[in-house]
């Protein structure tokens, strides 16, 4: 079975701080990894998305994630955040091929 | 650029009543999800259908739940009767690939309904 775990329901940063949002998972094989976005009322976007190569995989917006299986983590940075970064994340796995998982979300505050 | 398209955006009901959603997914998209993603929480995935075959609807309530994808294109999901825990929000997802060929599993998410049942 595959499972993700969002550590943190709610995030607040200033602007132009480091955002950081973790994502671990569980996954008995190999797995491909997601972050996307959620805007208030709308559906999800893809940030980026990790398949096989390189750990380091960069997404839209300014944002990244590193895969690192030894810690089973998939965690979202973005070194500068802006206002219009606030919205709801979430991470997901997918193991098999018709099977996705998402975590509860991290709510991403932005302070002037 | 191509989007899945949704409608009703809002749809409000009465308990008892049937409601309808239906879910145009990008031309092509073979593989096509209906989520629920209740507030708080992130989207679980209702029902998956390929082409116009349902490969997963395990966590689908059956006896009130229903969904097809006649033509294989766009797809219609209905409840029957709503009940007050059914509020939620309703996504609707397609994908290219329905399976890892190629590394790409990426789903393109409609805006999504918003159901409110009194």
């Amino acid at each position: 079975a595959q499972s993700v775990t969002q550590l943190g329901s709610h995030v607040s940063v200033s602007e132009g701080a480091l955002v950081l949002l973790r994502c671990n998972y569980s996954s008995s094989v190999p797995p491909y990894l997601f972050w996307y976005v959620q805007y208030p009322n709308q559906g999800l976007q893809l940030l980026l998305k990790y398949t096989t190569g390189a750990t380091l995989v960069k997404g839209i917006n300014g944002f990244e994630a590193e895969f690192k299986k030894s810690e089973t983590s998939f965690h979202l940075t973005k070194p500068s955040a802006h206002m219009s970064d606030a919205a709801e994340y979430f991470c997901a796995v997918s193991q098999l091929p018709l099977d996705m998982r998402f975590g509860a979300g991290t709510r991403l505050t932005v302070k002037p | 650029e191509a989007e899945v398209a949704q409608s009703p955006r809002y749809k409000i009901t009465e308990k008892s009543q049937a409601v309808a959603f239906w879910c145009d997914p990008i031309s092509g998209h073979a593989t096509l999800y209906w989520y629920r993603q209740i507030l708080g929480q992130g989207p679980e995935l209702l029902v998956q259908f390929q082409d116009e075959s349902v490969v997963d609807d395990s966590q689908l309530p059956k006896d009130r739940f229903s969904a097809e994808r006649l033509k294989g294109v766009d797809s219609t999901l209905k409840i029957q009767p709503a009940e007050l825990g059914d509020s939620a929000m309703y996504l609707c997802a397609s994908s290219l690939l329905g399976g890892r060929g190629g590394g790409s599993n990426e789903q393109f998410f409609g805006p999504g309904t918003r159901l409110t049942v009194l």
